[in-house]
C-alpha cells in the first residue's frame, strides 16, 4: 500500500480555516488522493478527492502540490461539527479498498 | 435516497457464539466493502464483494470469518465461534462502480461486543 503521512492532531479556532496537510511521496502519476473524515464513532464520510488539479466542493478544497508528493485539505470556515479524525488515503491503483492510516485528529475550539 | 444501512447497530455475543452482521448498500450500488475498526485504531479492510461474488478477501482472517452478498437481500458478514478479540466496530461501505472510483459510502457500523 502507498504510504501517507499526517500529523497526529491539530487544533483550529471556530470560524477559521483548517489546513490539514498530508505527505504522499510515493504516489504515482495516475493515483488519486482521497480524503475522508470520521466523526466520533460514526462511519467515515467521503470529503473530496483529486489527481493533479486543485479541487473544491461544498465541503472543502483540496490543494495538491505540482510534484504531487503532498496535499492540503482546507475547511474554509471550521465549525464545532468539523471536529473529527481526517484521513488522507488512497487505494492505490490496483487495490479495491481504502487504506486508512491513523489520520489527523482535528479539534475545533470555540 | 436512503444511505447504507447496517443492522444490528449493537450486538453482544458470548464467546463461542456466532455473529451475523447485515449491510444493505445504497440504492443502485452493487459493490460492498467490509471494514473492521478496533478501539483507537483506523479502519482495516476485510473484504470486497459484488453481487454473488467475492472479489477481494485479502483482509479477512482465514478462519471463522465469511462474507456473502447474495443476488437478493443484504450482504452478510458472519463470524463463527467469536472470541474477545473480535470485539470491534464493523463498517460496511458501498459504491456504484467498485474499483473505478473509491468514493465509498459508509454505514453507521455494527458494534460487536464479545463477553
Amino acid at each position: 500500500d502507498a504510504k501517507t503521512t499526517q500529523p497526529t492532531s491539530m487544533d483550529c479556532a471556530e470560524g477559521r480555516a483548517a489546513n490539514l496537510p498530508c505527505n504522499h511521496s510515493t504516489i504515482s502519476g495516475n493515483e488519486y488522493v482521497y480524503w475522508y473524515r470520521q466523526i466520533h464513532s460514526q462511519g467515515p464520510q467521503y470529503i473530496i478527492h483529486g489527481l493533479k488539479n486543485n479541487e473544491t466542493n461544498e465541503m472543502a478544497s483540496l490543494i495538491i502540490t505540482e510534484d504531487r508528493k503532498s496535499s492540503t485539505l482546507i475547511l474554509p470556515h471550521a465549525t464545532l461539527r468539523d471536529t473529527a479524525v481526517y484521513y488522507c488515503i488512497g487505494p492505490f491503483t490496483g487495490a479495491n479498498n481504502l487504506f486508512f492510516g491513523t489520520g489527523t485528529r482535528l479539534t475545533v475550539i470555540p | 435516497n436512503a444511505g447504507v444501512m447496517q443492522n444490528p447497530r449493537h450486538l453482544v455475543r458470548r464467546r463461542g457464539q456466532e455473529a451475523r452482521l447485515r449491510c444493505s448498500p445504497m440504492k443502485g450500488h452493487s459493490h460492498v466493502y467490509w471494514y473492521r475498526q478496533l478501539p483507537e485504531e483506523g479502519l482495516k479492510f476485510m473484504v470486497y464483494l459484488q453481487k454473488e461474488n467475492i472479489i477481494d478477501e485479502s483482509g479477512m482472517p482465514k478462519e471463522r470469518f465469511s462474507a456473502e452478498f447474495p443476488k437478493e437481500g443484504p450482504s452478510i458478514l458472519r463470524i463463527q465461534q467469536v472470541v474477545r478479540g473480535d470485539s470491534a466496530a464493523y463498517f460496511c461501505a458501498s459504491s456504484p462502480m467498485g474499483a473505478i472510483t473509491y468514493e465509498q459510502y459508509f454505514g453507521p457500523g455494527t458494534r460487536l461486543t464479545v463477553t
